[in-house]
C-alpha cells in the first residue's frame, strides 16, 4: 500500500513571496503522484500530475512540483503567490499497477493562507 | 467538460435515521469512489466500484454501504447514521485504465447527525 504526508497542516504566506508545500510518500511500487486543490465549499480539483518522463510538471496557473524519487518527494512550489491561491492543499499517490484501480492516497491536507 | 453531480450540498439528519447520498457522472467512467473529509485527516476512502454490481472496500466502510444498479449512479447509505458520521463525503469518478488516469471530484455534501 501506498501513505502520503504532508508536513504542514497550515502554511501562511504574504502575496508575491514564494511558497513551498511539502509532501512525501512511501510506496513499494512505482507510484503516479498528483496535487489537488481544494478552495471553500468546493469538491477537489486537480492541479497537477506526475506520470513518468520528465520529473519536474507544471500547472498552468504558475505552481510546479519536482518528483524526486531518491527522496521519495513530490514538493509544490510557486514563485509568486496571490491571494486567490488561498486553498487547501492535497498530496495524492496510486500505484502504477491496475490493480489499484486508480485509487488514491491523500495526505492530510496543507491549508495555504495568503495575507495582503 | 466532466462532472460529478452530488443531489444535497447539505444536510440534517437525526441519529439512527437511514440517510441516502446520490452521486451522479457524465462522463461514462467506469470507476466511482466515495471518500469522507475530516478536518486534519484528509480524505479517506469509503467504497469504491468499477463496474456497475460491483464494490470494493475502501479503509474505513464500517457503518456504510453502497449501490451501483446503473453505471452513472453511485449511492452511498448509511443504515443508521450515527453524530460520528458528521462529515464532508466527496464522491468521484475516473475512468478504467491506467491508474495515472485523473479523478473527477463533486462538489461534496455536509451531513450533519444531530
Amino acid at each position: 500500500a501506498q501513505s502520503v504526508t504532508q508536513l504542514d497542516s497550515q502554511v501562511p504566506v504574504f502575496e508575491e513571496a514564494p511558497v513551498e508545500l511539502r509532501c512525501n510518500y512511501s510506496s513499494s511500487v512505482s507510484v503516479y503522484l498528483f496535487w489537488y486543490v481544494q478552495y471553500p465549499n468546493q469538491g477537489l480539483q486537480l492541479l497537477l500530475k506526475y506520470l513518468s518522463g520528465s520529473t519536474l510538471v507544471e500547472s498552468i496557473n504558475g505552481f510546479e512540483a519536482e518528483f524526486n524519487k531518491s527522496q521519495t518527494s513530490f514538493h509544490l512550489r510557486k514563485p509568486s503567490v496571490h491571494i486567490s491561491d488561498t486553498a487547501e492543499y492535497f498530496c495524492a499517490v496510486s500505484g502504477v499497477r491496475g490493480s489499484t484501480l486508480g485509487r488514491l492516497y491523500f495526505g492530510r491536507g496543507t491549508q495555504l493562507t495568503v495575507w495582503p | 467538460d466532466v462532472k460529478v453531480t452530488q443531489s444535497s450540498r447539505y444536510l440534517v439528519k437525526r441519529t439512527g435515521e437511514k440517510v441516502f447520498l446520490e452521486c451522479v457522472q457524465d462522463m461514462d467512467h467506469e470507476n466511482m469512489f466515495w471518500y469522507r473529509q475530516d478536518p486534519g485527516l484528509g480524505l479517506r476512502l469509503i467504497y469504491f466500484s468499477y463496474d456497475v454490481k460491483m464494490k470494493e472496500k475502501g479503509d474505513i466502510p464500517e457503518g456504510y454501504s453502497v449501490s451501483r444498479e446503473k453505471k452513472e449512479r453511485f449511492s452511498l447509505i448509511l443504515e443508521s447514521a450515527s453524530t460520528n458520521q458528521t462529515s464532508m463525503y466527496l464522491c468521484a469518478s475516473s475512468k478504467m485504465g491506467s491508474s495515472g488516469n485523473t479523478i473527477y471530484f463533486g462538489e461534496g455534501s455536509w451531513l450533519t447527525v444531530v
